[in-house]
């Protein structure tokens, strides 16, 4: 019962290097989300896909690209990455996008150096 | 533009006693609300959530949450607060319409069980 799998765990990136933050559900849910979490500034939302084939921006895009080819996964591409993208990210995935809750990852904590 | 506002940062309470964490609301019409709990190097897990019908909602591991319209409040209690209780706590916030619609989270709340 994997749930939302997120790989790497932990990284540590130059700055200027890229890098994918891979993610996986195997709920078929067709929700997926990436967030990123600051201390004390709660979660962000970077971007969204709502299916196979569709993604859209949230509220903090710049610096990250993403894709959506299956329905299972959602992986987040830094490219260029500076030090301001130093955070916890996790991604979430969600039935639909009415009453339902979202499942976390266990997250990938990035440090840019 | 919605928000959520978790006004306390951290919450400190002793094991047994009843516990709550507060969260405020601001939204365009009604809301759906939801609470999820944060343990060490984890991520967020889903506790409750109030979509209509009655203003208590009962949750996972004995926590509950009151909706309050006229406050636009949904606090997080316990009735008997356990050690293992201590994590980060988030409320979060969308509004009740089709369509994807954006969940905004708070900026979560510490909660510490002293034993």
């Amino acid at each position: 019962n994997a749930g939302v799998t997120q790989t790497p765990k932990f990284r540590i990136l130059k700055i200027g290097q890229s890098m994918t933050l891979q993610c996986t559900q195997d709920m078929n849910h067709n929700y997926m989300y990436w967030y990123r979490q600051d201390p004390g500034m709660g979660l962000k939302l970077i971007y969204y896909s709502v299916g196979a084939g569709i993604t859209d921006k949230g509220e903090v895009p710049n610096g990250y690209n993403v894709s959506r080819s299956t329905t299972e996964d959602f992986p987040l591409r830094l490219e260029l990455a500076a030090p301001s993208q130093t955070s916890v990210y996790f991604c979430a995935s969600s039935y639909s996008e009415v009453n339902t809750e979202a499942f976390f990852g266990q997250g990938t904590r990035l440090t840019v150096v | 533009a919605q928000s959520v506002a978790q006004p306390e940062d951290q919450v400190n309470v002793a094991e047994g006693n009843p516990l709550t964490v507060k969260c405020t609301y601001s939204v365009s019409g009604n809301p759906y609300l939801f609470w999820y709990v944060q343990y060490p190097n984890r991520g967020l897990q889903f506790l409750l959530k109030y979509i209509t019908g009655d203003n208590l909602v009962k949750g996972s591991y004995g926590f509950e949450a009151e909706f309050n319209k006229s406050q636009t409040s949904f606090h997080l209690k316990k009735p008997s607060a356990l050690v293992s209780d201590s994590a980060l706590y988030f409320c979060a916030v969308r509004p009740y319409s089709g369509g994807y619609q954006k969940v905004t989270f708070g900026t979560g709340t510490k909660l510490q069980v002293i034993p």
